[in-house]
């Protein structure tokens, strides 16, 4: 299958930084990312859809300030944590699709991050 | 929303046991996934179901699709400490390219 690697793997930044997580496809076009969260023995929740170009669409009760994404590229999507609380730790996975087909998704390794 | 629910939610087995895993929704969708996350890690695709009814076999994994293609059931036969990790089922969001997944069930599989 496709390679998607994430950047970075761990994280620990303070409250009130912001911080940025890669989400690179390495081998093939991703015309879409997605972005998840996922809390510790939990599911995976979708927070967000980002199509090549254009502004990312984001699932209700995830707030676009505060979790800005930005896919410039078609090997390259970014996940910013503004003004991170220690609500925030988490571990964040990204995937890419290149099409846009739900069941074409390639996951990445995931970034865990803590807040202090 | 969760829209798949998954039983049992932890299960804890030792090694050479069967075991059946159980995602439900009550609506119908056309295709299924299974995927396995270990701690750390991204999921990772195991299967795609997508014919109501249909069983599909990966080693000692089994994985069948409801007729009515509202339910799938993921089997393992003489279970392995390998096999521990987390167990997602997941679907198309309908008209949209979303995946949704289900609640999950955590597996561990003690030596």
């Amino acid at each position: 299958g496709a390679v998607v690697s994430q950047h970075p793997s761990r994280v620990i930044c303070k409250s009130g930084t912001s911080v940025k997580i890669e989400c690179r496809s390495l081998d093939f076009q991703a015309t879409t990312m997605f972005w998840y969260r996922q809390f510790p023995k939990k599911s995976l929740m979708l927070m967000a859809t980002s199509n090549e170009g254009s502004k990312a669409t984001y699932e209700q009760g995830v707030e676009k300030d505060k979790f800005l994404i930005n896919h410039a590229s078609l090997t390259l999507s970014t996940l910013t944590v503004t003004s991170a609380h220690p609500e925030d730790s988490s571990f964040y996975i990204c995937s890419a699709a290149n099409r846009k087909a739900w069941d074409t998704q390639y996951f990445g390794p995931g970034t865990r991050l803590t807040v202090l | 929303t969760q829209l798949l629910e998954q039983s049992p939610q932890f299960l804890s087995i030792q090694e050479g046991e069967n075991l059946t895993v159980y995602c439900n929704s009550s609506s119908v969708f056309s295709s299924l996934q299974w995927y396995r996350q270990e701690p750390g890690e991204g999921p990772v695709l195991l299967v795609t179901v997508v014919t109501g009814g249909e069983v599909k076999k990966l080693k000692r994994l089994t994985f069948q699709f409801g007729d009515a293609r509202k339910d799938s059931s993921l089997h393992i036969t003489a279970a392995q400490p390998g096999d521990t990790g987390l167990y997602l089922c997941a679907r198309g969001g309908g008209a949209t390219n979303k995946l949704i997944f289900g609640t999950g069930t955590l597996l561990a599989v003690q030596p």
